[in-house]
């Protein structure tokens, strides 16, 4: 099956610091990305649509100034989190849509960010 | 996309079938159900989908009803690691070769119990 790691799996920052994750489709090329965030006993809350070579879509209430999406190749998308704050603090999952096969979209294991 | 509909949260005793009802009583007729789970702290894994017709993969059974306004999700066999949230989800499969994102619920924590 087709797989999608992030790194890192964990990350701990200061408040006002800024944090990369990034995103990798490792055995197929994926045109479209999508970030995720959950909160504790949350569901998952889509964030953006990271399309290679082209601006992110994000969804509403999501500022693009915070939240930084790259997606400059067909296997890596990067999000960074600016300015970081403690309500920034989430687990951050990316997904990968590969555009053919079932359950199109693969998911990353996630991003433990915890600002203190 | 259509809503789905599912019980927060179910028991099942190890070995027996699980059963997962979702409801969909606005699906499309070119939507498909998709299946999700979420072991904790982990990303979501896919397990199955389908549009009309019953579906079997090696992890599961999906069981759409004929109207499609409801299926039901069967783990035959529960084990312990079966012990995640569960989501249901009414997407279209495609469009013209564009992605579309997952809307995701509130899902059902399924719990597995020895």
């Amino acid at each position: 099956g087709a797989v999608v790691s992030q790194h890192p799996s964990r990350v701990i920052c200061k408040s006002g610091t800024s944090v990369k994750i990034e995103c990798r489709s490792l055995d197929f090329q994926a045109t479209t990305m999508f970030w995720y965030r959950q909160f504790p006993k949350k569901s998952l809350m889509l964030m953006a649509t990271s399309n290679e070579g082209s601006k992110a879509t994000y969804e509403q209430g999501v500022e693009k100034d915070k939240f930084l999406i790259n997606h400059a190749s067909l296997t890596l998308s990067t999000l960074t989190v600016t300015s970081a704050h403690p309500e920034d603090s989430s687990f951050y999952i990316c997904s990968a849509y590969r555009g053919a096969g079932v359950g199109e979209q693969y998911f990353g294991p996630g991003t433990r960010l915890t600002v203190t | 996309d259509a809503k789905t509909t599912q019980p927060p949260s179910m028991d099942c005793a190890e070995g027996r079938a699980a059963n997962l009802p979702c409801n969909h009583s606005t699906i499309s007729g070119n939507e498909y159900v998709y299946w999700y789970r979420q072991i904790h702290s982990q990303g979501p894994q896919y397990i199955i989908h389908g549009l009309k017709n019953n579906e079997t993969n090696e992890m599961a059974s999906l069981i759409i009803t004929e109207d499609r306004k409801s299926s039901t999700l069967i783990l035959p066999h529960a084990t312990l690691r079966d012990t995640a949230v569960y989501y249901c989800i009414v997407r279209v499969a495609r469009s013209s070769g564009s992605a579309r994102q997952l809307t995701f619920g509130s899902g059902t924590q399924l719990t597995v119990l020895p």
